[in-house]
């Protein structure tokens, strides 16, 4: 079945420094891109919107110049918290949305824990 | 404004038995719903779907029910097995206007499964 993948799944950095996430969709094209952020004991708010070669659609109160993303190719799509502070620490989950065994549905990663010391 | 509704934040059922939690939504442009299961510190896993000119989908032991008319879904799983439990999220989409390729949640249902 479809699968999308996180990396890394757990990274622990420093106040004021940058972090990558890569979200890959790895058997399927995926024509959208979702990254969501969880909150212990709430449901997934979604950070940002992307499609494949555009600039990404950010919800309202999400900082774009702090989240950064990137979707350069069909199968992968990059977020990068920049001058990560303590309360950025959340787990990041990204989805890709593409056409999977006939059907268009959403499939989630793994996720990745952020802990900002 | 919550779109997407579980208003019960938990269910705890006997192994054998039937699990049915529950999901309201309330924006008409919805016609494609989701369901997914989440363990802690994990991505949600896609469990079933159903679009909106169905009114069940069946998948193994997950049944998806949908009422267009109340705007109510229900995932049945039948029987209920320890390793179900896990948070159940409910999630709708639509093909029109800003629900175009959005996914909206709903807050989730922790389900228990005791032996």
């Amino acid at each position: 079945g479809a699968v999308v993948s996180q990396h890394p799944s757990w990274v622990i950095c420093k106040s004021g420094t940058s972090v990558k996430i890569e979200c890959r969709s790895l058997d399927f094209q995926a024509t959208t891109m979702f990254w969501y952020r969880q909150f212990p004991k709430q449901s997934l708010m979604l950070m940002a919107t992307s499609n494949e070669g555009s600039k990404a659609t950010y919800e309202q109160g999400v900082e774009k110049d702090k989240f950064l993303i990137n979707h350069a190719s069909l199968t992968l799509s990059t977020l990068t918290v920049t001058s990560a502070h303590p309360e950025d620490s959340s787990f990041y989950i990204c989805s890709a949305r593409g056409l999977a065994g006939g059907t268009y549905t959403q499939y989630f990663g793994p996720g990745t824990r952020l802990t900002v010391l | 404004d919550q779109q997407v509704k579980q208003n019960s934040p938990s269910l705890s059922v006997q192994e054998g038995r039937i699990s049915i939690l529950n999901c309201d939504y309330t924006n008409s442009m919805f016609d494609y719903f989701l369901w997914y299961k989440k363990y802690p510190a994990e991505g949600p896993t896609f469990l079933i779907s159903i679009s909106s000119i169905k009114d069940k989908n069946e998948d193994g032991r997950f049944t998806v029910f949908l009422n267009k008319s109340a705007k109510h879904l229900s995932l049945h799983i039948v029987p209920s097995q320890p390793g179900d439990s896990a948070v159940y999220f409910c999630a709708a989409s639509g093909i029109r206007g800003s629900t175009l390729g959005r996914l909206y949640f709903g807050r989730g249902t922790q389900l228990t499964v005791w032996p």
